[in-house]
């Protein structure tokens, strides 16, 4: 079945610093969210992805989705304390009814 | 807020207990999901409904079951209880079927089992 996969599950970022989470889907997806789960909070949707090679931006956020609608990415440039959290992405594969499956997420921690 | 509604937030039980989960879908929204998410974990999809049929099922126990009501809300029954199930459980909504939907979640209930 369908799987997706997402690195790092921890990421410690230095207040200032860039970094990348990553999504990799065993199959090909129709589309990809990404949502965002503060510290005690509930998950937030973020954006979605549906075109192939497609980029979207969000301030400091980039959002990119793999030519072969296998993967994404999400690049924060200059990471805040505002950016502590969980980031989820979900894809759905072309044959999936579309139900999401969720990744594991990436758990971000800033240090100022 | 996202507008949907989750009651209770918290919920302490014993094993062996069986417990009703409830949810409030955001308004004009036909879709119901409920995911498990344990400690460092991720989003476990357990079950959607639309407009009161069941729609999709992920990695859900025999001991918990779901519904729908005419009125949109749904509930998730949870059942002969154990220690693993302790978790926080999360409904979310969207408009329709579509994987393109923004799913929207409420702010969860947190479940333990003692």
């Amino acid at each position: 079945g369908q799987q997706v996969m997402q690195i790092p599950q921890y990421q410690h970022v230095q207040e200032g610093e860039d970094f990348t989470t990553y999504c990799n889907s065993s199959t090909t997806l129709s589309n990809i969210q990404w949502y965002k789960q503060r510290p005690g909070g509930h998950p937030v949707f973020l954006i979605q992805l549906v075109k192939s090679g497609e980029v979207k931006k969000q301030k400091r956020l980039t959002f990119q989705f793999g030519e072969a609608k296998k993967n994404s990415s999400l690049h924060i440039t200059a990471t805040q304390t505002t950016d502590v959290g969980t980031y989820f992405c979900a894809g759905a594969s072309t044959d999936s009814w579309g139900k999401l499956q969720f990744g594991a997420g990436t758990q971000v921690v800033v240090t100022p | 807020d996202s507008g949907v509604t989750q009651t209770p937030k918290h919920l302490i039980t014993a094993t062996g207990q069986r417990v009703t989960l409830r949810c409030s879908p955001r308004s004009g929204d036909l879709s119901v999901y409920w995911y498990q998410q344990s400690l460092d974990q991720g989003l476990q999809f357990l079950i959607q409904y639309y407009n009161g049929e069941e729609r999709a099922k992920g990695n859900i126990l025999e001991r918990f079951s779901a519904q729908q009501f005419p009125d949109l809300h749904s509930e998730l029954n949870l059942s002969s209880l154990e220690l693993g199930d302790s978790a926080l459980y999360f409904c979310a909504s969207s408009t329709s079927v579509s994987s393109t939907d923004t799913q929207y979640f409420g702010p969860g209930t947190r479940l333990t089992v003692l």
